[in-house]
């Protein structure tokens, strides 16, 4: 089955860059999409179509793509940046699909 | 801003039918797709499927035997119906929608708004 894979966890210090990728056979032909969530509460679309951010959402996330890999990016990670990252996209069947996802620690 | 609130039992019995309703406010159904995605306990997203408003939907291949969605736009309401409901089906059940509006799609987009989310347990 078509899966995307996240890394379990990535922990950063404040101030520094966190880089979650996402890895998947169907990348980039698929678009990619990531979502915080933090404990308790519903995901938060942060990037859409891999580098596009929404509105509301604060300049340091950001987005790359290489090849079958897609990089959420946050620079000078702060402390409310704890959470629970998910990427997702869509499987060859047209269906959706969630990577696994990364529980980010700001140490 | 539209606003999305999921409701239904917090309780089903194994066997039975999960059936939950997802309410929209602030907007209109119209020219949106509407998405359900579950969590687990502790564990991950699980996009379960959509519907556009004109009612064409798709679903997961993994749950597809046993589930409907439904919309009802004089409510502004979208349905979700899980059969032959067993343990593993307990969850929190959340409904999104898509960013993409007023065309046909072959791919599941980002979802932009998220209901609260609604926990189910299934147990007899």
């Amino acid at each position: 089955s078509y899966e995307l894979t996240q890394p379990p966890s990535v922990s950063v210090s404040p101030g520094q860059t966190a880089r979650i990728t996402c890895s998947g056979d169907g990348l980039p032909n698929q678009d990619a999409y990531w979502y915080q969530q933090r404990p308790g509460q519903a995901p938060v679309l942060v990037m859409y179509k891999a580098t596009e951010r929404p509105s509301g959402i604060p300049e340091r996330f950001s987005g790359s793509t290489s090849g079958p890999i897609v990089t959420l990016i946050i620079s000078g990670v702060q402390a409310e940046d704890e959470a629970d990252y998910y990427c997702q996209s869509t499987d060859r069947s047209g269906s959706g699909v969630f990577g696994g996802g990364t529980k980010l620690t700001v140490l | 801003q539209v606003q999305l609130q999921e409701s239904g039992p917090g309780l089903v019995k194994p066997s039975e039918t999960l059936s939950l309703t997802c309410t929209v406010s602030g907007g209109s159904i119209s020219n949106y797709y509407w998405n359900w995605i579950r969590q687990s306990p502790g564990k991950g997203l699980e996009w379960i499927g959509y519907i556009y408003y004109s009612g064409s939907t798709k679903y997961n291949p993994s749950l597809k035997s046993r589930v409907t969605i439904s919309v009802d736009m004089s409510k502004n309401q979208i349905s979700l119906k899980l059969d032959s409901v067993t343990a593993a089906d307990t969850a929190v059940y959340y409904c999104a929608k898509s960013v993409v509006r007023g065309v046909i799609i072959t791919s599941v987009y980002g979802m932009d708004v998220w209901g609260q989310g609604t926990s189910v347990t299934v147990s007899s």
